[in-house]
């Protein structure tokens, strides 16, 4: 099983400025991986596949890198409606499918 | 794309329960179809997935935590995915999410479609 570990659980920052979320994992998952974005009461929003892919109209302030065991996720500049929970997930060995453990992002 | 869950509800441990995922608005029989959960103050955790594998008919996947208990298939006719789930625990109390995969006629993974949830309460 790939386990993907999130850091930091926590990310305190303002409106405008630079977030960078990181996400490992325990083997190899080539660029097999999605980020998804979770507002409480809503359900995951897909923003990045295949490491650095945008989903459909997702704003380009959000970009994707990495490949292998190491993968981040970065928002340009943070808009108010960004502030949510962050999940990376890898889809190169499943099942399991498995999801990291979240990076909130929370205003300062 | 809709995709709407229904059949959570309060059950008791050791009980049973079947959601429903009725899909619209786009070709149902060609995507895989996924249940994802979120327990409260936890991360996100798949569930199972089933996609259609020709005449040998849909292949099925679980997490280890719901094999054995819980049963995903689906309806192509009626564009609707199901879960049932027996053999409740505490544990498995969570909003389940019916999730399209992303690329048709594929094993793929990657959920671009979601529904709104239903909330299974083992208690």
């Amino acid at each position: 099983e790939v386990v993907l570990t999130q850091s930091p659980a926590t990310l305190s920052l303002s409106p405008g400025e630079r977030a960078t979320l990181s996400c490992r994992a325990s083997q190899s998952v080539n660029n097999y991986l999605a980020w998804y974005q979770q507002k409480p009461g809503q359900p995951p929003k897909l923003l990045i596949y295949d490491a650095s892919n945008r989903a459909t109209g997702i704003p380009a302030r959000f970009s994707g890198s990495g490949s292998g065991t190491d993968f981040t996720l970065t928002i340009s500049s943070l808009e108010p409606e960004d502030f949510a929970v962050y999940y990376c997930q890898q889809r190169v060995t499943w099942p399991p499918l498995s999801f990291g453990g979240g990076t909130k992002v929370e205003i300062k | 794309v809709q995709l709407v869950e229904s059949g959570g509800g309060l059950v008791q441990p050791g009980g049973s329960l079947r959601l429903s995922c009725a899909a619209s608005g786009f070709t149902f029989n060609i995507y895989m179809m996924n249940w994802v959960r979120h327990r409260p103050g936890k991360g996100l955790e798949w569930v199972s997935g089933i996609v259609m594998s020709g005449v040998s008919g849909p292949s099925t996947y679980y997490a280890d935590s719901v094999k054995g208990r819980f049963t995903i298939s689906r309806d192509d006719s009626k564009n609707s995915l199901y879960l049932q789930m027996s053999s409740l625990r505490a544990e498995d109390t969570a909003t389940y999410y019916c999730a399209k995969s992303k690329v048709a006629s594929s094993r793929d993974m990657v959920f671009d479609d979601w529904g709104q949830g239903t909330l299974v309460t083992v208690s």
